[in-house]
């Protein structure tokens, strides 16, 4: 258990739907990292915030957002859901970068 | 562009076998390399490199980085069915500073070792 805690552990939804995932990081970590994991992509990078800010951004879509609250949990918002957006979603955390990071369990998400 | 490149994709051994997993690198503003294993839930830290020849060691597991070929090795020793598993190589690329940052994942290697 890495103390990073994600939550729903696992999504259904149509086509066209938004989804709100959350993450919880580790007590003591100011950073979080939001990630995507499909089949056909791989792990990839899609945003960094650090004590609410955001500070680096990777390969994330218009259709993805994010934001970092005062308590320093973490949404990511996925708006008009395609079948392709179907991937298990990491969110981690390190104290500050380029702390280690740990990873939270992912948030399978699932797009019919 | 940057890019972490792993080999191999995939191998197979039995137990008692040593493995070597390579994984090199081009990125601009290099700050570490990390080492990461994911079996069938999230990824758990294995080591983070930031030094050029310095082994890093874990038990049967090992890693040494050569910034100067721009290279990493993951060593596994004696490995076990509990080994099996795919092992992931990250590069932090950042201007430092507690500024931007980006984490850049290799495909992975896929080691099954068979009893």
């Amino acid at each position: 258990d890495s103390g990073v805690t994600q939550t729903p552990k696992h999504l259904i939804t149509a086509t066209g739907q938004r989804v709100t995932l959350r993450c919880s990081p580790r007590s003591g970590d100011l950073s979080v990292y939001w990630y995507q994991q499909s089949l056909d992509q791989g792990l990839q990078f899609l945003i960094q915030y650090y004590n609410g800010e955001e500070r680096a951004k990777g390969n994330i879509l218009e259709r993805f957002s994010a934001q970092q609250f005062p308590d320093l949990h973490s949404e990511l918002n996925l708006s008009s859901l395609e079948l392709g957006d179907s991937a298990l979603y990491f969110c981690a955390s390190s104290v500050a970068p380029p702390d280690t990071q740990y990873f939270g369990p992912g948030t399978r998400l699932t797009v019919l | 562009e940057d890019k972490v490149v792993q080999s191999p994709l995939s191998l197979v051994v039995h137990e008692g076998d040593t493995v070597t997993l390579n994984c090199s690198y081009e990125v601009t503003n290099f700050r570490s390399l990390l080492w990461y294993k994911q079996e069938k839930k999230a990824p758990t830290f294995l080591f983070m490199l930031t030094s050029s020849g310095i082994e890093k060691k874990s038990g049967r597991l090992s890693s040494i980085l050569d910034k100067k070929e721009l290279f990493s090795i993951l060593n596994i020793t004696a490995t076990q069915t509990g080994d099996s598993a795919i092992y992931l190589c990250a590069v932090e690329a950042g201007r430092g500073g507690g500024a931007t940052n980006k984490l850049i994942f290799g495909t992975g290697t896929l080691l099954a070792v068979q009893p």
